[in-house]
């Protein structure tokens, strides 16, 4: 069954200091992946997806098919950075999502 | 700009009461979606649907039921509240094809 696992429920950094969500999946199949964000009183949005290989305010996230992780990661964390992260894979074969349990990012000046 | 909007904001209802929460968007989406989001369980679909009067149940479909009478509006019923259905409730919808969700600002119920 499709599942995705983000270990941290909080993670603390300092501004300037390089950022690292963890997101690990199960998925029979090559599978699309997702980072949605949440910042304070805004609504869910998406991030980015792997498909794309953007860089969406200044993160990026790499599918590791071998080790089944897409990490989501920033090399200098900004203040305004600080908010509830998801990562998100597809359900079956469906247009449907699961979420994982979401990482609060804390930027501390 | 995408608008997906609910009905409430913030919602008190005691235990035994019928609940309504409304969804519409006006992007002509196919796909609509509500959630439960609870701290550390992240979102958990509770019904999809992917066409007017079409509905999926999702993952926690329990103590809950759907309503989708016209493309633009998807409704979410709680037939008799209970204090385990506190929560905040996200609406989202996407296009026939898409992975792409967008959220409303979500409800906050109080079952007391």
């Amino acid at each position: 069954a499709q599942r995705v696992t983000q270990p941290e429920k909080l993670l603390s950094v300092f501004k300037g200091a390089p950022v690292e969500l963890k997101c690990n999946y199960s998925y029979s199949g090559s599978p699309e992946l997702f980072w949605y964000v949440q910042y304070s009183r805004q609504r869910l949005q998406l991030l980015l997806r792997h498909i794309s290989r953007e860089s969406i305010k200044g993160f990026t996230a790499d599918l590791n098919k071998g080790e089944t992780s897409f990490h989501l990661k920033k090399p200098f964390a900004q203040e305004e950075d600080s908010a509830m992260y998801y990562c998100a894979l597809p359900m079956d074969s469906s247009y449907k999502l699961i979420f994982g349990s979401g990482t609060r990012l804390l930027v501390r000046p | 700009d995408v608008k997906v909007t609910q009905s409430s904001r913030y919602l008190v209802k005691r235990t035994g009461e019928k609940v309504f929460l409304e969804c519409v968007q006006d992007m002509d989406h196919e796909n609509m979606f509500w959630y439960r989001q609870d701290p550390g369980l992240g979102l958990r679909l509770i019904y999809f649907s992917y066409d007017v009067k079409m509905k999926e149940k999702g993952d926690i479909p329990e103590g809950y039921s759907v309503s989708r009478e016209k493309k633009e509006r998807f409704s979410l019923i709680l037939e008799s509240a209970s204090t385990n259905q506190t929560s905040m409730y996200l609406c989202a919808s996407s296009f026939q094809f898409s992975y792409e969700q967008y959220f409303g600002p979500g409800t906050r119920l109080t079952v007391t």
